[in-house]
């Protein structure tokens, strides 16, 4: 069975620091991992999306990396700013099924 | 290009009732799958339809159940209503299974009193 951790489970930066969000999974045998992000009460909006024959992606201010062989995916968000601030899941699939970590509740303080 | 849409957008209901959640999956999506997500929690996997057949299913009871429709739509069903029941309910869809990229719905947000 897959577990995915995330750590931290909560993060308050001031506006303008790098933010650095970590996920571990346990089983290496995956199609991909995707990062989320949700507001609260809000649905999940897809912000990356790693194939397992990548190492990275990148989209703006958003960067995630891949280390199969360790079960850790990171993702980083350059220059954070206050409309940052949400939840954010990482999840890894399988077959049928996302599995997902707890997320990482990120606040930004202006 | 139409998104993934789901309705009602909050329901509450009491313990023993049965209600049903609807999904309509984003254009030219064949796959629909759908999460609980309690609070505070991150969303776990109920079960996924492709093609109008269930595709898998995670760990929960027979009194969950699912259709999906020849235009990809969905439902979720949930008989005998428990106070553990009350949740977020998301529905993703994809062109694929979940080697696929997952779109999200807003989520119907169930409280069972």
């Amino acid at each position: 069975k897959q577990e995915v951790t995330q750590i931290p489970a909560a993060l308050s930066v001031p506006e303008g620091e790098n933010l650095v969000l970590n996920c571990s999974f346990t089983d290496s045998a995956i199609y991909n991992l995707q990062w989320f992000r949700q507001d609260p009460g809000k649905g999940l909006t897809s912000l990356l999306l790693i194939q397992s024959s990548q190492r990275e992606q990148t989209s703006g201010r958003l960067n995630a990396s891949l280390d199969k062989s360790s079960g850790r995916s990171t993702l980083y968000i350059a220059a954070s700013q206050p409309g940052d601030s949400a939840t954010y899941l990482c999840a890894s699939s399988s077959v049928h099924k996302l599995s997902f970590g707890a997320g990482t509740t990120v606040t930004v303080r202006a | 290009e139409t998104g993934v849409t789901q309705s009602p957008t909050h329901l509450i209901k009491t313990r023993g009732q049965q209600v049903t959640l609807r999904c309509s999956s984003q254009s030219g999506h064949n796959t629909v799958s759908w999460y609980q997500q309690a609070l505070g929690q991150g969303p776990q996997f109920i079960f996924q339809y492709y093609r109008e057949e269930e595709n898998g299913r995670g760990n929960f009871p027979p009194r969950f159940s699912g259709l999906q429709f020849p235009n990809y739509s969905s439902e979720l069903n949930v008989n005998a209503l428990e106070l553990d029941d009350s949740a977020l309910y998301l529905c993703a869809s994809s062109l694929g299974d979940s080697s696929y990229e997952q779109y999200f719905g807003p989520g119907t947000r169930l409280t069972v009193t």
